[in-house]
């Protein structure tokens, strides 16, 4: 069916870098955009990025630009969000998103989530 | 960066009762505006697009309304389901999309 697949939990220390992986199934991955949100606990929805998987253009949030870097491989339909230095408000649960087509950017299909502790 | 600001922060209503969310942009989005709904350990589910179409699949007592600064997510009558969070997306003007802080709703 159509999903999106994220990879497993991480735990990782401050300064460290991380990569979290969307593996797309059951549509055709180069013909839509995917974003990466992320949710610190308790908190609310904060968008990253996109990266458009047909041509591995993107696009991040001016206040992230340093740190994270989008990627995709094609020929196994994944995507991937590499953020690094982290701190310890980095801690979050991290989605992948899919861009659905109609009026504005909106998201019909998300990943469940991947939770990145950052912790000494 | 456009600003959506929900309200209230939590609503306490009882299934049956009519929910009603706002959301206000600090300048005019148009009708690019998206309404999720978020249960506890799950990823959001997008609910209304364009500020009143629904998805696919999501039942006909989840209507979105408003354009410009004001929108409105409107919840005719609640089902046990329907206690969750709610966000509303912005996407007129970006980079960056940004979302409202949610909107509770719980069991009165």
């Amino acid at each position: 069916q159509v999903q999106l697949v994220q990879s497993g939990a991480e735990v990782k220390k401050p300064g460290a870098s991380v990569k979290v992986s969307c593996k797309a199934s059951g549509y055709i991955f180069t013909d839509y955009y995917l974003h990466w949100v992320r949710q610190a606990p308790g908190q609310g929805l904060e968008w990253l990025g996109w990266i458009k998987p047909n041509s591995g253009d993107t696009n991040y949030v001016q206040r992230f630009e340093d740190r994270v870097t989008m990627t995709r491989d094609t020929s196994i339909s994944t995507a991937y969000m590499e953020l690094s230095s982290l701190r310890f408000d980095d801690t979050a649960v991290y989605f992948c998103a899919r861009e659905a087509r109609g009026a504005g950017a909106h998201f019909d299909l998300w990943g469940q989530g991947t939770l990145v502790t950052v912790s000494s | 960066e456009i600003v959506l600001t929900q309200t209230p922060a939590t609503l306490s209503l009882s299934p049956g009762e009519r929910a009603t969310l706002s959301c206000r942009a600090s300048q005019s989005i148009r009708n690019y505006l998206a309404w999720y709904q978020q249960k506890p350990g799950q990823a959001p589910r997008l609910l209304i697009y364009g500020a009143s179409t629904r998805a696919t699949g999501v039942p006909a007592r989840f209507s979105g309304s408003g354009s410009g600064t004001e929108f409105t997510l409107t919840i005719s009558s609640l089902e046990p389901e329907d206690f969750a969070v709610y966000y509303c997306q912005q996407s007129t003007n970006w980079p960056p999309l940004t979302f409202g802080g949610g909107t509770k709703v719980e069991i009165k």
